[in-house]
């Protein structure tokens, strides 16, 4: 079946550092592969996405890339604030499924 | 833009009672899913539908009942309620079906404590 492995957390970085949150997948066929962020108290909202092999999806600053030879949608960001303190879930959508199958969530922690 | 609307948004309940969750989608969105994200842990799928049929099961227990209307909005009965069923629930919805393609977008999620 499909599934998705996230990077544990949480991660803690100083504003502007660079940020990497690593995620592969595995799945049958050509999965829809996606980063949803979860901020304190609030629901899930959609980052990014990337629906085909070698396709870049980008948002607020935030960047992932679908690497179908390494089974790969790292979530990378050049400058982090404190306001991107949130939960990061990386999740796929593929084979005849019509649900998300999500990774357990990286949380990070931004500091002045 | 109109979003993906959730009532209640926190509702307590206690053990071995009933409570009904509803979802309105986003406007001409016509596929409704149904996740549970537990404390700490990251959501899973229970149930979808599109056009009111039910497209898809996840791990829904028994003891939980869902349906769509005809005006799409979706509701999520949970009978016999459990400790264990303390958790956020999270509607999301969609257009079409099967479609690789889709992307569902979340509602804010209602908060379901049972004591």
């Amino acid at each position: 079946g499909n599934s998705v492995t996230q990077m544990e957390g949480p991660v803690t970085l100083s504003e502007e550092a660079f940020l990497t949150i690593n995620c592969t997948y595995t799945a049958t066929g050509y999965p829809s592969l996606f980063w949803y962020v979860q901020y304190p108290g609030e629901g899930l909202q959609l980052l990014l996405k990337a629906t085909k092999a070698d396709d870049k999806g980008s948002n607020k600053g935030f960047e992932a890339t679908y690497r179908k030879e390494t089974t790969s949608f790292h979530l990378e960001k050049g400058s982090v604030q404190v306001s991107d303190s949130a939960v990061y879930f990386c999740a796929l959508r593929g084979g005849t499924a019509s649900k998300l199958t999500f990774g357990t969530g990286t949380r990070l922690q931004v500091t002045l | 833009a109109a979003g993906v609307i959730q009532s209640p948004r926190h509702l307590i309940k206690e053990k071995r009672e009933t409570a009904t969750l509803k979802c309105y989608p986003i406007p001409r969105h016509d596929t409704v899913y149904w996740y549970q994200q537990g404390p700490g842990q990251d959501p899973q799928f229970l149930i979808s539908f599109y056009e009111k049929m039910q497209s898809d099961k996840g791990s829904i227990p028994d003891r939980f009942s869902a349906q769509q209307f005809s005006d799409y909005h979706s509701e999520l009965n949970m009978s016999s309620l459990e400790l264990g069923d303390s958790a956020l629930y999270f509607c999301a919805s969609s257009t079409g079906t099967g479609g690789l393609r889709d992307t569902q977008y979340f509602g804010p999620g209602t908060r379901l404590t049972v004591l």
